[in-house]
């Protein structure tokens, strides 16, 4: 089974809005990582988050970790529709492997 | 910027026949991976390379071999193409784990099978 799990599956906002997702993992980790996929194309990493940080903001984006719920939250602030893709926590299972949840869909819209 | 590349964006091809999905990287990685996307599941690991003619099996090798000559080029093969093995492959390259763990993946564009 997957290590990491987004929720929710599919959000849809307005431009403008700010977007949420959610993600929980099992087991301990060094680090969490976030990637945008825009449709039909690669995943494109976006933010790394290391087990001993709580937050962490790139332009837009603010990714928060608590490591004793296990979980992490991404923020997308001020939506533009570029910003439509599915987003993907990635969680590690050893050094080399990461695990990958099935992604949470967001929609802006104009 | 890390590029990978790989060597069709659509591929369709016929049940039985063998196929050749290849991957290049320019950032000297030492490990590259293969992923399969299917919807609803996420991305599952077929097969990774941590250095040439170094291979390891993932969560679902069965019916894919891998090849790595060549540091930059890791290609996936699938011996007997079918219909279950039309999916979304994706190629991923990154450094070694550092002390604070995993590294970050860099993909290529991905390459949609069709096999019929």
């Amino acid at each position: 089974s997957q290590q990491g799990e987004e929720d929710p599956q599919a959000l849809s906002i307005q431009e403008g809005e700010n977007a949420t997702m959610n993600c929980s993992y099992k087991t301990s980790i060094n680090n969490l990582q976030w990637y945008r996929q825009n449709s039909g194309r690669g995943l494109v990493h976006l933010i790394l988050i290391r087990s001993n940080e709580r937050e962490k903001h790139s332009g837009r984006l603010r990714v928060t970790l608590d490591t004793s719920k296990k979980s992490s939250s991404l923020l997308i602030t001020a939506s533009r529709a570029a910003d439509t893709a599915s987003y993907f926590c990635a969680t590690e299972i050893n050094d080399y492997k990461l695990s990958f949840g099935a992604g949470t869909t967001v929609t802006v819209r104009a | 910027d890390v590029k990978v590349t790989q060597s069709s964006r659509y591929l369709v091809k016929r049940t039985g026949e063998k196929v050749f999905l290849e991957c290049v990287q320019d950032m000297d990685h030492e490990n590259m991976f293969w992923y399969r996307q299917d919807p609803g599941l996420g991305l599952r690991l077929i097969y990774f390379s941590y250095d040439v003619k170094m291979k390891e099996k993932g969560d679902i090798p069965e019916g894919y071999s891998v090849s790595r000559e060549k540091k930059e080029r890791f290609s996936l093969i699938l011996e007997s193409a079918s219909t279950n093995q039309t999916s979304m492959y994706l190629c991923a390259s990154t450094l070694p784990a550092g002390l604070a763990g995993a590294e970050t993946q860099y993909f290529g564009p991905g390459t949609r099978l069709l096999v019929l």
